[in-house]
């Protein structure tokens, strides 16, 4: 069946570091692949998503994430954490193998330190 | 424009009881997703609907949940005979159809208490 796994329950970056989100699937083919926020009481907001072509995407409030077939990766990066990045984010998954809904990690939370 | 609106936002439920909860999508937006999310994981696929027809229900825990949209636009879940266990936030998504249909956007949310 298919998953996705996120390995970091939480991150920990003190602001104005990088940060890199991991991200795992596991799939028969090439996904749809999405990032979302949520911050508490919130709903999910859509950062980033990767649909085919370029494998490096850019997404909202300076996000990026890399698609790597090879690792059935799909990691999250920003080159300088601010402050208001702390959240909760989630990977998620899609295939028409497996109809229109999402599959979800069960999230990262981000805990950004001054 | 506007987004994704659900209602309540909160709902404490006796257990044994009946509740509605409520889902306005994004205007022309033909497919509509219910998600349960439990305390501290990621959001789990209920239902979907690609206008008024409801598709795929695989993901319905039980027949104590129930869901609708007859008109194509607005989407009531339904969970009668409320358990402990249905404590969660219902996240609402829409999207346009197609492939964008995995393109979804989520409303706040509406978090159940069963006590």
């Amino acid at each position: 069946a298919q998953s996705v796994t996120q390995p970091d329950i939480h991150i920990t970056v003190s602001e104005g570091a990088s940060l890199e989100l991991r991200c795992n699937y596991s799939y028969g083919a090439t996904p749809y692949l999405f990032w979302y926020v949520q911050s508490p009481g919130q709903g999910l907001q859509l950062l980033l998503k990767y649909f085919s072509g370029d494998t490096l995407v850019q997404g909202i409030k300076g996000f990026e994430a890399e698609f790597k077939r090879s690792q059935s990766s799909f990691n999250l990066r920003k080159p300088s954490v601010h402050w208001s990045d702390a959240a909760e984010y989630f990977c998620a998954v899609g295939a028409p193998e497996y109809g229109n809904k999402l599959v979800f990690g069960a999230g990262t939370i981000l805990r950004v330190k001054s | 424009g506007a987004g994704v609106s659900q209602s309540p936002r909160y709902k404490v439920a006796k257990r044994g009881q009946d509740v509605a909860l409520r889902c306005d999508p994004i205007s022309g937006h033909v497919s509509l997703f219910w998600y349960q999310q439990a305390l501290g994981q990621g959001p789990e696929f209920l239902t979907y609907f690609q206008n008024e027809a409801q598709l795929d229900k695989s993901g319905l825990p039980s027949d104590r949940f129930f869901a609708e949209r007859p008109e194509g636009s607005v989407s009531t879940l339904k969970i009668q005979r409320t358990q402990q266990e249905d404590s969660a936030v219902y996240l609402c998504a829409s999207s346009r159809g197609g492939e964008a249909s995995y393109e979804q956007y989520f409303g706040p949310g509406t978090r159940l208490t069963v006590t």
